[in-house]
């Protein structure tokens, strides 16, 4: 079975700074898709970016952007000037191709921004 | 306005009492999906459905039940409720062709005394 692992339980990153949130997954599969999802105090699922495995290059979103190492098997996300409404979880998640449209998801990373 | 609804948001419950959390999407997705939140395990996927009538368990099916008799809506189900299933919980649709654009409902918070 998928799993996926956030190694950082907690992050803490000043404002206008810029944070690298880590993810590691371990799968079978070739081709798949990795998300992060962003979770603010309103307990809101945001999709923050995706990456599609067969593409090599790390897929970008105005300040987040990823390093995806397929070989690795990482998929990490760096936020750049960190704002203070970048305060949430952050979970990393893998889409199985079989099972329907499952999503495995991490344990969650708090990132906590300073002022 | 394109939506995943759930109700109630918040409940708190006794050991035993049978409840229904509804969820609702009006997007007309095939795929919808049921996962519970807690703290260090991320979120889990209960059950699923890929169409009207068509259902199966996820990884943590256990003292739950879904249904799907219509498109849009897709009832979880607590015949017993016990203190090990207080979670958040959050429903998710998805069409089948954008499969990868999943829409989350904004969580239930549930409580089992």
């Amino acid at each position: 079975a998928q799993t996926v692992t956030q190694s950082q339980p907690e992050m803490s990153v000043q404002e206008a700074e810029t944070v690298t949130l880590s993810c590691t997954y371990d799968t079978s599969e070739s081709d798949y898709y990795l998300f992060w999802y962003k979770q603010p105090p309103s307990r809101q699922m945001i999709l923050v970016i995706r990456q599609e495995a067969y593409k090599q290059q790390n897929a970008t979103e105005n300040r987040f952007s990823v390093n995806f190492q397929k070989a690795a098997k990482s998929f990490s996300l760096k936020i750049s000037d960190s704002q203070l409404g970048d305060a949430a979880m952050y979970f990393c998640a893998y889409r199985q191709m079989e099972y329907g449209n499952k999503l495995v998801f991490g344990a969650g990373t708090i990132l906590r921004v300073k002022s | 306005e394109a939506q995943v609804t759930q109700n109630p948001r918040y409940l708190i419950t006794v050991t035993g009492k049978k409840l229904t959390v509804t969820c609702s999407q009006n997007m007309n997705h095939e795929y919808m999906s049921w996962y519970r939140q807690d703290p260090g395990l991320g979120l889990r996927q209960i059950y699923y459905s890929m169409n009207v009538e068509v259902t199966d368990k996820g990884d943590v099916p256990e003292g739950y039940k879904v249904s799907r008799k219509e498109k849009r809506n897709f009832p979880l189900i607590l015949e017993s409720p016990s203190p090990n299933q207080t979670s958040l919980y959050f429903c998710a649709s998805s069409s089948l062709e954008r499969y990868n654009e999943q829409f989350f409902g904004p969580g239930t918070r549930l409580t089992v005394l």
